[in-house]
């Protein structure tokens, strides 16, 4: 069975202080990964997808990288609007993509 | 009107009661998703539909019943809940199901009392 699982659960940075957020999987035959950002009371935007390792994707201040094993997003020098809930899935079998449980990420004046 | 669109936004509603959720998208997508949305948990795929046809439950209980009558509406008709029911359920569609960049709807908050 497919498992995402992502780290840390909540990450509070001050505005400026970049970091990275986790997300490891276990699949067999990755057709692709995705990240997603969720507003409180919204449904999930898509923001990337990479297909193999090695690849990279960048928007404004979100870089994301992709290891056969697990992913990162990267945010530098966030501002409060990158405040929000990251969710990693993946996508082996045709039909299904499998959330990790995200990463909220709350960034302070 | 653009992108996908679910109504209700929110809803209350009792556990003998039936209620229906809605989800309408206007992208020419065609594969439609139902999905589950508990606090601190993973979304919970529900239903896929793909050409208006089911290809995919995933072990969804029967008080749960979907129905997509054209690619641009999907339903998700409520019967009978239960109080662990409650949570936000999000509609999703693609180009098809390969799935590649999901456009999810908003999300109709349910509330079993």
């Amino acid at each position: 069975e497919d498992q995402v699982t992502q780290s840390p659960e909540a990450l509070r940075l001050q505005e400026g202080e970049s970091s990275s957020l986790n997300c490891s999987y276990t699949v067999s035959g990755l057709r692709g990964l995705f990240w997603y950002r969720q507003d409180p009371g919204k449904g999930p935007e898509f923001l990337f997808t990479l297909y193999s390792a090695g690849e990279e994707k960048e928007k404004e201040r979100l870089k994301a990288t992709l290891t056969k094993k697990e992913s990162f997003l990267h945010i530098t020098a966030p501002k409060p609007e990158d405040s929000a809930t990251y969710l990693c899935a993946v996508q082996a079998s045709l039909e299904k993509l499998s959330f990790g449980a995200g990463t909220t990420v709350t960034v302070r004046a | 009107e653009t992108g996908v669109t679910q109504t209700p936004r929110h809803l209350v509603m009792g556990m003998t009661n039936k209620k229906s959720l809605k989800c309408e998208q206007h992208l020419g997508h065609n594969a439609m998703y139902w999905y589950k949305q508990s606090a601190k948990k993973p979304l919970e795929l529900m239903f896929v539909y793909s050409l208006e046809e089911r290809v995919e439950n995933n072990s969804v209980p029967s008080r749960f019943s979907p129905e997509c009558p054209n690619s641009s509406h999907l339903f998700l008709h409520l019967h009978t809940l239960q109080p662990e029911d409650s949570a936000l359920y999000l509609c999703a569609s693609s180009q098809d199901i390969r799935g590649s960049g999901y456009t999810f709807g908003s999300g109709t908050r349910l509330t079993v009392v």
